[in-house]
């Protein structure tokens, strides 16, 4: 079974330029996270999907980042304009998302590493 | 809100010794608790979760970790541990309700040596 997939894995912009990031999460995953991870830091949380609807994006700023999950599948995370405090890797993660469930286990992908220069 | 403490940022150690890697976490209503493991490149992976039940978790890769209460803990041990297992290691808890959000701690990074 595939695993969750990003691209690309490594990315390197100039600040004020746009950047996106793809995800697809494993199959039959209806919940969708992503995270920010700054260097030698644990993950945070940025947004996540259930199915198509952002159900918690209460860490994610709004005034620069965007993402959507259109069908419920996959996910593209966006940033405009990037600055350079925005350098980190963006992880991608899916569970099952059974209702009530809290404790599902989230499975993460490689991840893309942001340099803005 | 819930937070997670890994005191120790680093942890080196001698291939075939013992390791306890600490955690520590805070929460006013019951929580969930995990322990994830990042190869360098790599995502992360789950080695053990506690969810209810026997405290004693067993996980992948022979690592294990004991759930305590009274000292909100919940450390991470492997009794022999090997030059592969040399990699980052996050703590993390969600709590019932919260949707499954994961607070993950700073990471520890376990450096095993010949």
């Amino acid at each position: 079974e595939a695993g969750v997939v990003q691209s690309p894995r490594y990315k390197i912009i100039e600040k004020k330029q746009p950047v996106a990031f793809w995800c697809n999460p494993i199959s039959g995953h209806n919940t969708l996270y992503w995270y920010l991870q700054n260097l030698g830091q644990g993950p945070e949380l940025l947004i996540r999907y259930e199915n198509e609807e952002a159900v918690d994006d209460s860490q994610l700023p709004k005034d620069r980042f965007s993402a959507e999950r259109l069908k419920g599948v996959d996910s593209t995370l966006k940033i405009q304009p990037a600055e350079l405090g925005d350098s980190a890797v963006y992880l991608c993660a899916s569970s099952l998302g059974r209702r009530g469930r809290d404790a599902d286990t989230q499975y993460f992908g490689p991840g893309t590493r942001l340099t803005v220069l | 809100a819930q937070s997670v403490t890994q005191l120790d940022s680093q942890v080196p150690v001698f291939e075939e010794a013992p390791v306890e890697l600490r955690c520590n976490y805070s929460s006013s209503v019951s929580v969930y608790l995990f322990w994830y493991v990042q190869y360098p490149n790599q995502g992360l992976q789950l080695l053990l979760k506690y969810l209810s039940g026997s405290t004693l978790v067993k996980g992948i890769n022979g690592f294990e970790a004991e759930f305590n209460k009274s000292q909100t803990s919940f450390h991470l041990r492997k009794p022999s541990v090997h030059i592969s297992d040399t990699a980052e290691y996050f703590c993390a808890v969600s709590v019932t309700g919260g949707g499954n959000k994961l607070t993950f701690g700073t990471g520890t990074q376990l450096k095993v040596e010949l």
